[in-house]
């Protein structure tokens, strides 16, 4: 059974860093694209990075880029995100998900954690 | 970047059928993929690419494509399909990011 557990989240004033984590299990995790995608309170998905199979590609949202640092250890199947210069408009539930390419035409991220909340603010 | 478009909100009669659209310029080269989110709950993928459901998701949801829009179709609508759907796909811009619908919430009334 595919499982994403997502840890490290938690209040964090202003200016802070925090990192979060993904233990993944179930599956060949060295195989798989992966991202992070977060949740406003109330608000919509976004996605906000994702990291190629062997690390060797990172991507970015523009809103966290320069802040945000997405990295895995396939030997522990784990992804990562350090957040710095941590904002107010960064609160969010943050999913980890695996990221799926079927060809050029098909994406989708076919199983997610159950999210971790990071609160900004002071 | 790209950004897709949601109605906000959508009601659907018990037993009746709802679409559920999305549009924008990535889904000229990209399929959507469609997820569904309970309250306090992780999404689910429900469809992907042309017209496919993952193990466990009913056939009464189904996936269409035309264009700059992309449906999600719920044929029979039940009182457990009532959730918030987000359409995703990739960027059109070439680079390997993902973008998001904003969000339609489904009422089943």
């Amino acid at each position: 059974e595919v499982q994403l557990v997502e840890s490290g989240g938690g209040l964090v004033q202003p200016g802070g860093s925090l990192r979060l984590s993904c233990a993944a299990s179930g599956f060949t995790f060295s195989s798989y694209w992966m991202s992070w995608v977060r949740q406003a309170p109330g608000k919509g998905l976004e996605w906000v990075a994702n990291i190629k199979q062997d690390g060797s590609e990172k991507y970015y949202v523009d809103s966290v880029k320069g802040r945000f640092t997405i990295s895995r250890d396939n030997a522990k199947n784990s992804l990562y995100l350090q957040m710095n210069s941590l904002r107010a408009e960064d609160t969010a539930v943050y999913y980890c998900a695996r990221e799926r390419f079927s060809g050029w035409l098909v994406h989708f991220f076919d199983y997610w954690g159950q999210g971790t909340l990071v609160t900004v603010s002071s | 970047s790209s950004e897709l478009t949601q109605d906000p909100a959508v009601s659907v009669a018990l037993g009746q059928t709802v679409r559920i659209t999305c549009q924008g310029d990535s889904l000229r080269s990209y399929y959507a993929s469609w997820y569904q989110q309970k309250p306090g709950q992780a999404p689910v993928l429900v469809i992907y690419g042309k017209n496919n459901r993952p193990s466990g998701i009913p056939d009464r949801f189904s996936g269409s494509s035309s264009g700059n829009t992309a449906s999600l179709t719920i044929t029979g609508a039940q009182a457990e399909d009532e959730a918030d759907y987000y359409c995703n796909s990739r960027d059109s811009s070439g680079n390997q990011h993902a973008v998001f619908g904003g969000g339609t919430q489904l009422t089943v009334l």
